[in-house]
């Protein structure tokens, strides 16, 4: 069975300090999707980024950065120099390889403070 | 502009009322998705479909009910059954491996 940690329940931070996300999952399969999504006060899931279990380079998007690491089942996300438009809802889920089966971890809340 | 759309964005029912959501996507996705979530927590499956015609239950169906009649439709029945359905509701849509995409929910408030 596939499943998605997220420890952080919630976690507030000063703005302009970089903060990193944990994401820990579970899977029997050898060829998986990770992703991120973003949950602002509005509602709507944004979704960041995609990573498939081959591809094990970290990526950098802007302040975003993804740290992929197989041997320890983890996809972490880090902001760096995070701002008040930060603030919201982070999932991280995962998908197995047909795009069926997708699971949601229950989210981590994030507070940038001004 | 492609996107998903639901609506309305704010629904109040009475109890022992069924009502229906409606999730419309244009990006011509063959898969769409039901989740619920309730304050504080995170999304859980209700309903989902991976082809016109055919849906499967997630998680937590009782209570729900949807159709599949046009590729396009995925609408989303809550009826009385479901003792506690107020909550968020978000639909979602997907083709192949690029992951979900997702509308801007609806709120549903029992009165």
């Amino acid at each position: 069975a596939q499943k998605v940690t997220q420890a952080q329940t919630e976690i507030s931070v000063v703005e302009k300090e970089d903060v990193t996300l944990d994401c820990v999952y579970e899977t029997r399969d050898t060829t998986y999707y990770l992703f991120w999504y973003k949950q602002p006060p509005s509602g709507e899931l944004v979704f960041l980024i995609r990573r498939n279990s081959f591809d094990e380079q970290n990526e950098i998007s802007g302040r975003y950065s993804w740290n992929f690491q197989k041997s320890t089942s983890s996809f972490n996300f880090t902001i760096t120099a995070s701002q008040v438009v930060d603030s919201a809802v982070y999932f991280c889920a995962l998908s197995e390889a047909r795009g069926q089966n997708f699971v949601f971890g229950p989210g981590t809340r994030l507070s940038v403070l001004p | 502009d492609g996107g998903i759309t639901q609506s309305p964005k704010y629904l109040f029912r009475k109890e022992g009322q069924n009502v229906t959501l409606s999730c419309e996507q244009n990006l011509n996705h063959d898969a769409m998705y039901w989740y619920r979530q309730d304050p504080g927590q995170g999304l859980r499956l209700i309903y989902y479909s991976q082809i016109v015609n055919d849906f499967q239950k997630g998680d937590i169906a009782e209570g729900y009910s949807v159709s599949r009649e046009k590729k396009e439709s995925f609408p989303l029945t809550v009826t009385s059954a479901q003792k506690n359905p107020t909550a968020f509701y978000l639909c979602a849509s997907s083709s192949g491996l690029i992951g979900q995409f997702f509308g801007p929910g609806t709120r549903l408030t029992v009165l």
